[in-house]
């Protein structure tokens, strides 16, 4: 149980097109989903929270019209980056939790977004 | 912002010995979380001690908390190659809600 999923695994573009990531959580519903970038051998940065149905909190330096993040149904968030730059490369994991677990947030695989 | 440090950043030892990571942190937390990343893929979770905890275990692994000097330890005992991986601790922050910050990361190496 509590398996997330990341859609794509990877995906490549040009500059200046925008990229849509997807997460869903299989086999429960996610009350809350995190998104996190990460770079080469370093940590995880928290991006974003997301809340079925509400806006997104996003963290401080993170800008909210470059990263667009929808949250439509229980099992689903999706991450928008617009206008990508190869600044924006890097790896994208997603987090989920239940309403049972509050505690534990379940990761997605990451999605690797590289930019031209 | 990154929070936590963790020591060492690298640590490579044979199979069958046992592998200390450590993990120091600065706000109070409600608890601490350890968790398991194979190179490029997602995360795992591994444990989670509560700030009223002193000791958990679970299987091969063992991890302290000592809130005093806002540090835990992870201890894998008997490690095996497939051991090999990075190992991140994340705090959730007292009154932060379910928000995680995560600590630079351990990079385990486990050698035939």
């Amino acid at each position: 149980g509590a398996v997330v999923s990341q859609h794509p695994s990877w995906v490549i573009c040009k500059s200046g097109t925008s990229v849509k990531i997807e997460c869903r959580s299989l086999d429960f519903q996610a009350t809350t989903m995190f998104w996190y970038r990460q770079f080469p051998k370093q940590s995880l940065m928290l991006m974003a929270t997301s809340n079925e149905g509400s806006k997104a909190t996003y963290e401080q330096g993170v800008e909210k019209d470059k990263f667009l993040i929808n949250h439509a149904s229980l099992t689903l968030s999706t991450l928008t980056v617009t206008s990508a730059h190869p600044e924006d490369s890097s790896f994208y994991i997603c987090s989920a939790i239940g309403s049972v677990s509050t505690d534990t947030q379940y990761f997605g695989p990451g999605t690797r977004l590289t930019v031209l | 912002s990154q929070q936590g440090e963790e020591d060492p950043q690298a640590l490579s030892i044979q199979e069958g010995e046992n592998a200390t990571m450590n993990c120091s942190y600065k706000t109070s937390i409600n608890n601490l979380q350890w968790y398991r990343q194979n190179s490029g893929r997602g995360l795992v979770h591994l444990i989670l001690i509560r700030s009223n905890e002193r000791e958990k275990h679970s299987g091969r692994l063992r991890v302290t908390l000592d809130t005093s000097k806002k540090s835990s330890s992870l201890l894998i005992t008997a490690s095996r190659a497939a051991d090999t991986a990075s190992y991140f601790c994340a705090t959730a922050r007292l009154r932060g809600g379910n928000k995680l910050t995560f600590g630079t990361g351990t990079q385990l190496k486990v050698e035939l």
